[in-house]
């Protein structure tokens, strides 16, 4: 199986800040990646799939790259909005696996 | 707009059986994967199962695999999930998702194992 590791595991950030999360996997799965955001309470919300597209209506203040084992979300200008939790998910093979997530806080 | 309702959760004991069914909207349904992703309290994503828009590949994971079984009625736009010999750890919220990458989710279904 393929495991997905999140980094860090939270973090407490500004409104105005740059983010940047990152998430590994333990063999490559090319671009297999997709990134979620979860606030409490509500379902996950897909924002980028193929590790770098952004799903149709999310703000273009979110962008993902790498490929192979290593990815990053960018938040480029967080907002009280965008306080949540993300998660990565590989979908290059099965069984599928999320990351365990990273928390985004209120500094 | 894509919608997924998910439905048939409730409290059972362990041991005992349940479906989850999950009604599509606003895509052509046998054209896209689905997938079960559950979340126990308090705790992350699990990918449960998923299956193929012919409904002819389904796939499992090994914490779930030989107790449940998803399948699909294409005429009906629904994707099921039969739980059978639940566990206290199947206690979770479960999402239907479309597609493996997690293109659209539902609201989930709350399912609790407990005596």
């Amino acid at each position: 199986d393929i495991q997905m590791t999140q980094s860090p595991s939270s973090l407490s950030a500004s409104v105005g800040d740059r983010v940047t999360l990152t998430c590994r996997a333990s063999q490559g799965i090319s671009n297999s990646l997709a990134w979620f955001q979860q606030k409490p309470g509500k379902a996950p919300k897909s924002l980028i799939y193929a590790a770098s597209s952004l799903r149709s209506g999310v703000p273009s203040k979110f962008s993902g790259s790498g490929s192979g084992t290593d990815f990053t979300l960018t938040i480029s200008s967080l907002q009280p909005e965008d306080f949540a939790t993300y998660y990565c998910q590989q979908y290059n093979s099965y069984p599928l696996t999320f990351g365990g997530g990273t928390k985004v806080g209120i500094k | 707009e894509v919608q997924l309702l998910e439905s048939g959760g409730g409290l059972v004991q362990p041991g005992r059986s349940l479906r989850l069914s999950c009604v599509a909207s606003g895509f052509t349904f046998n054209n896209y994967a689905m997938s079960w992703v559950r979340q126990a309290p308090g705790k992350g994503l699990e990918w449960v199962s998923a299956i193929s828009g012919s409904g002819g590949s389904t796939y499992y994971a090994d914490s779930v695999k030989g107790r449940f079984t998803i399948s699909r009625d294409n005429s009906k736009n629904t994707v099921y999930l039969q739980m059978s010999s639940l566990r206290a750890e199947d206690t979770a919220l479960y999402y239907c998702v479309q597609t493996v990458a997690g293109d659209y989710w539902g609201q989930g279904t709350l399912v609790t194992v407990s005596s």
